[in-house]
């Protein structure tokens, strides 16, 4: 089974920061990796879909790269509304999916 | 409009059984692979299974594999999750996603709860 896993578990940043999350996986997964943001009490939202493709509607501060078994999320100037956890997603092994532990993003 | 709207969870005893379901409305419901996501109390997100727009293709999560049927009535719009032999460990919020054919989830419902206690 393929495993994923994030880091940092949890950062505290500023608005207007850079901030960059890593996603790794137990094994090559080329490009089918996705990234969500989930506030709480809300259902998860899809930011990034095949390791860089930007979902429509999703602003372009948000920005996704990597392939094989490391990847990246990054946004470029952190917004209040970003303040959320991420996590990534394989789809590479499908029909069977996984998420990873997901990344906390809180106001310093 | 998308719509996902889960029904069908509750309290329930360890041992038991239940079965979630999920109505879809605003796309063409059997043109689009469907899955199952849930979310323990606190905890990320785990992928629980999912279907292929004609059932060809199933897969389940190997925390709920002998246990937990996926199924699908496309004259319905409907997605169901038939939960046996229910655990404490299954207690979660159980979202419904639609698959958007780049094997990422595009649309979500708001979830509902299933409680495993006695």
């Amino acid at each position: 089974d393929i495993q994923m896993t994030q880091s940092p578990s949890s950062l505290s940043a500023s608005v207007g920061d850079r901030v960059t999350i890593t996603c790794r996986a137990s094994q090559s997964i080329s490009s089918y990796l996705n990234w969500y943001q989930q506030k709480p009490g809300k259902a998860p939202k899809l930011l990034i879909y095949a390791a860089s493709s930007l979902q429509s509607g999703v602003p372009s501060r948000f920005s996704g790269s990597g392939s094989g078994t490391d990847f990246t999320l990054t946004i470029s100037s952190l917004q209040p509304e970003d303040f959320a956890t991420y996590y990534c997603q394989q789809s590479y092994s499908t029909p069977v999916f996984t998420f990873g532990p997901g990344t906390k993003v809180d106001i310093k | 409009e998308v719509q996902l709207v889960e029904s069908g969870g509750g309290l329930v005893q360890p041992g038991r059984s239940l079965r979630l379901s999920c109505a879809a409305s605003g796309f063409t419901f059997d043109d689009y692979a469907m899955h199952w996501v849930r979310q323990a109390p606190g905890k990320g997100l785990e992928w629980v299974s999912g279907i292929s727009w004609n059932s060809g293709s199933i897969g389940y999560a190997d925390s709920v594999k002998g246990r937990f049927t996926i199924s699908r009535d496309n004259a319905k719009n409907s997605l169901y999750l038939q939960m046996n032999s229910l655990r404490a460990e299954d207690t979660a919020l159980y979202y419904c996603a639609k698959d958007m054919r780049q094997l990422a989830f595009d649309y979500w419902g708001q979830g509902t709860l299933v409680t495993v206690s006695s």
